[in-house]
């Protein structure tokens, strides 16, 4: 079946680095792809997107960078805030248009 | 307020009782989905629905039963409820590109 997959369940970073988390996908034919955070205690909260015809999409203070070769998907924050402090989910569209969401990688932002 | 409402946000139940998770969005979505959330397991697909009247299992349907007969609704009941359901509940509604949108989140605990 198709999976998502996270290279790293908890990233520790210094305030003001850059972080980034990354996921693999397994389905090659999956077009679209949503990085979400969850805040202790609250639900997942849409981050940002990017299609297939894309391999890379900016917001603010964030990057997804997608590689359709290897199949894999990363989320990078610029100058990382406390604030940034969650877990982050990848998730790809999978088949009858359910989202398949990945295990989550926990950031912690040190000062 | 405009958004996706879950309730109640905190339930204890006993076992072998029935338990009804409620779910109400005011986007006229079309797509509504309920997922529970465990430690070791992400995001895990109970069940969704693609319109009032329409709903199919997702992953990990044994012990739920789900309903739309509004648009706008999408409760979720455990008919009777087993340790094992002890999780945190999401219901999510789809925008039109394709990502969803959370609610807070409904902790049941199974005793």
């Amino acid at each position: 079946g198709e999976s998502v997959g996270l290279h790293l369940p908890t990233l520790s970073v210094q305030e003001g680095d850059n972080s980034i988390i990354n996921c693999a996908y397994s389905n090659s034919a999956s077009d679209y792809f949503i990085w979400y955070k969850q805040e202790s205690g609250k639900g997942p909260q849409f981050i940002i997107d990017i299609r297939s015809n894309m391999d890379k999409r900016q917001g603010q203070r964030v990057t997804v960078l997608l590689n359709k070769t290897v199949k894999h998907l990363s989320l990078q924050i610029a100058a990382t805030q406390p604030g940034d402090s969650a877990v982050y989910f990848c998730a790809v569209l999978g088949g009858y248009n359910k989202l398949i969401f990945g295990a989550g990688t926990r950031l912690a932002v040190h000062p | 307020d405009a958004g996706i409402t879950q309730s109640p946000r905190y339930k204890i139940t006993e076992t072998g009782r029935q338990v009804t998770l409620m779910c109400h969005q005011t986007w006229s979505h079309s797509y509504m989905f309920w997922y529970r959330q465990d430690l070791g397991h992400g995001l895990r697909l109970i069940y969704y629905s693609a319109a009032a009247d329409i709903t199919d299992k997702g992953e990990v349907p044994d012990g739920y039963v789900v309903s739309r007969s509004k648009t706008e609704n999408f409760p979720l009941t455990l008919e009777s409820a087993t340790r094992s359901q002890t999780s945190v509940y999401f219901c999510a509604s789809r925008g039109l590109s394709g990502e969803l949108f959370f609610g807070e989140g409904s902790r049941l605990t199974v005793l």
